[in-house]
């Protein structure tokens, strides 16, 4: 079946770092891959998508590339603030089924 | 803003006292699905409605129901919590395509005394 693996966590890193949260993924079609973000005591929030090879998503300075030769989908941002302190999880979607990984705590410290 | 709304945020019941949790969507999609969420763990599918067509997963526990009575609402029922159903439950909608992505409610945080 499907699977999602992101890089394990807690990650903590200082205001104005550079992030990156590793996710590789195994699938048996042709998924959409996300990025979800979840504040403390609250839902999921799609963060950005890809939904074919080559493809890069982008929004709030985050950005992810679908690499279909290496199944990855690997979370970037140029300079973190400490509002971006949430958890994050790596999706796919595929035939209307939805796999998520296991999600990474990012702490920003100022 | 169109959004998936769930009702309460918090709720504590009882071991063993049935409870009902509510979802409500604005934005008119055809799939509707109720998550659990323990710890910041990834979310574990319960059941999902495809319009009318109830979907459950192989695992959720017997204790869980849902009822769907129109587009708009969705509801989950615990008919017997027990200690290990003390999660966040969060319910998301999707449109029919099959790769779309989900929108999520804000959860409710259950507790059981």
């Amino acid at each position: 079946g499907d699977s999602v693996t992101q890089m394990e966590g807690p990650v903590t890193l200082s205001e104005e770092a550079f992030l990156t949260i590793n996710c590789t993924y195994t699938a048996t079609g042709y998924p959409s891959l996300f990025w979800y973000v979840q504040y403390p005591g609250e839902g999921l929030q799609l963060l950005l998508k890809a939904t074919k090879a080559d493809d890069k998503g982008s929004n709030k300075g985050f950005e992810a590339t679908y690499r279909k030769e290496t199944t990855s989908f690997h979370l970037e941002k140029g300079s973190v603030q400490v509002s971006d302190s949430a958890v994050y999880f790596c999706a796919l979607r595929d035939a209307g089924k939805s796999t998520f990984g296991d999600g990474t705590t990012l702490t920003v410290k100022p | 803003d169109a959004m998936v709304i769930q009702n309460p945020r918090y709720q504590v019941t009882q071991f063993g006292k049935p409870v009902t949790l509510s979802c409500s969507q604005t934005l008119n999609h055809n799939v509707m699905y109720w998550y659990q969420q323990k710890s910041s763990q990834a979310p574990k599918l319960l059941f999902h409605y495809y319009d009318k067509d109830f979907n459950n997963e192989a695992d959720t526990p017997d204790n869980f129901q849902s009822r769907r009575p129109n587009t708009s609402f969705c509801f989950l029922d615990i008919r017997s919590p027990g200690l290990g159903d003390a999660a966040m439950y969060l319910c998301a909608t999707s449109p029919a395509g099959s790769n779309q992505p989900q929108h999520f409610g804000d959860g409710t945080r259950l507790s059981i005394l």
